[in-house]
């Protein structure tokens, strides 16, 4: 049972829109910066979105990041196959860092 | 570029020792962190711990605790993880990744190319 929770999965269609929830308390996404992770079948994570709402260098705009209160969510627009992947949002928890329990996206 | 590239697979007994390394390479190893995070097969990503390149100081997931040391040698930007008393439910691939922290973490970046650790009789 993850600290972090989201969907188990989602899934949409090529070229549309889908939107990842992480839902936390006031002890991790309430007072910390939220991360988001892409995991490709196969491959180590790799991070999406930091600081709740910020793109590293290379990261498409397609993929943007929000917080409000104790909420986060991952959005993807203009979905690809390539997006295919498993989403974890992870932050800082009084005692130690944590994951959610991760999203499996499929595009249809 | 940045760069973090672990030792190899390792088939353990239960109860015997692993040590998993991290060399780190493209940035100033001591300016950031690095943090263990493990996978079971099929399942999501578990956080075991930080330490600081900086200063040594180290800060692990309640339920390792006693079982698992974080180390660095900075004269060679190498992470060290070693886990003792292994049992099959430590089967796993393992990551090292980058710590950006200021006094906290605040993210994770980047990744290990992961290392395979199986336990079994």
């Amino acid at each position: 049972q993850s600290v972090l929770t989201q969907p188990p999965s989602v899934s949409a269609a090529p070229g549309q829109k889908v939107t990842i929830s992480c839902s936390g308390s006031s002890s991790n996404i309430g007072n910390n910066y939220v991360s988001w992770y892409q995991q490709l079948p196969g491959t180590a994570p790799k991070l999406l979105i930091y600081e709740n709402n910020k793109r590293p260098s290379g990261i498409p705009d397609r993929f943007s990041g929000s917080k409000s209160g104790t909420s986060a969510t991952l959005g993807i627009t203009g979905l690809q196959t390539g997006d295919e992947a498993d989403y974890y949002c992870g932050t800082w928890d009084s005692s130690g860092w944590v994951f959610g329990g991760g999203t499996k996206l499929t595009v249809l | 570029q940045v760069q973090l590239v672990q030792s190899g697979a390792e088939v353990k007994k239960p109860g015997a020792s692993v040590k998993v390394s991290c060399k780190a390479s493209g940035y100033t190893f001591t300016s950031y962190g690095i943090s263990w995070v493990r996978q079971a097969p099929g399942q999501g990503l578990e956080w075991m711990g930080w330490i600081s390149a900086y200063n040594g100081n180290t800060n692990y997931a309640q339920k390792l605790q006693g079982r698992v040391t974080m180390t660095t040698d900075t004269s060679t930007s190498t992470a060290y993880m070693e886990l003792r008393s292994l049992r099959s439910d430590d089967t796993a691939v393992y990551y090292c990744a980058r710590v950006w922290y200021s006094i906290l973490p605040k993210r994770i970046d980047p990744w290990g190319q992961g290392t395979l650790v199986t336990v079994s009789s």
